[in-house]
């Protein structure tokens, strides 16, 4: 069964920082590129983040560039996101998902909550 | 950074067919833009429906009944859902997105409730 599982998300202060993970299983990790999505409390799906099948090409959305990082291990089948100096709109559950042969979003996790508070 | 408009909610009646619209800020040509479309319920993540470019150049998800259909009209510079058929589960927030260049963009979406 393929299957994305994130884990990593809680409660931290705005400035503090979080790395999440997302452990992969049923697919050949290294074949697929990645990404992150996130979802504020009753928003809409935000893209935030991508890596190449090597991590040696990301990219980020302008809101998250120069705090977020994106990175994998494929020996480990996994894929992180460190969150730096984070803010109240940094709240939201973040999803990680395979990035398709069409480049779609073909499967998503469950997601993990990253609440920012004081 | 392009911007994807979609109507915040539609309704339709079981057995009728919904028509989601999701059109693209006018700096950027939907006929030149791969359209997927993903479904999302409540407590739920999303769930890839389809993508579509052209008649020839689509796809359907893994699973997806086929009475999901999409279109573009250029004309409008949007991208269509058609979700013939409607029933009960059929009820969800539908998001539109694009893919350039390893930048992706969602558009708003749309709730649609079957009535």
């Amino acid at each position: 069964e393929v299957q994305l599982v994130e884990s990593g998300g809680g409660l931290v202060q705005p400035g503090g920082f979080l790395r999440l993970s997302c452990v992969v299983s049923g697919f050949t990790f290294s074949d697929y590129e990645m990404s992150w999505v996130r979802q504020a409390p009753g928003k809409g799906l935000e893209w935030i983040s991508y890596t190449s099948v090597t991590g040696r090409t990301t990219n980020y959305v302008d809101s998250v560039k120069g705090r977020f990082t994106i990175s994998r291990d494929n020996a480990k089948k996994s894929l992180h996101l460190q969150m730096n100096n984070l803010t109240v709109e940094d709240t939201a559950v973040y999803y990680c998902a395979r990035v398709g042969n069409n480049h779609g979003f073909d499967i998503w996790g469950q997601g993990t909550m990253v609440t920012v508070s004081s | 950074q392009p911007v994807l408009t979609q109507p915040p909610s539609s309704s339709a009646s079981p057995g009728e067919s919904a028509r989601l619209t999701c059109t693209l800020s006018s700096d950027i040509n939907v006929g030149s833009y791969n359209m997927y479309w993903y479904q999302q319920k409540p407590g739920s993540p999303p769930r890839y429906l389809l993508y579509y470019f052209s008649g020839s150049d689509k796809g359907q998800g893994s699973g997806v009944p086929s009475r999901f259909s999409a279109s573009k009209d250029t004309s409008a510079n949007t991208g269509i859902l058609l979700i013939s058929g409607l029933q009960s589960e059929d009820e969800a927030d539908y998001y539109c997105m694009i893919w350039s260049s390893n930048t992706y963009v969602f558009g708003g979406g749309t709730k649609l409730t079957v009535l």
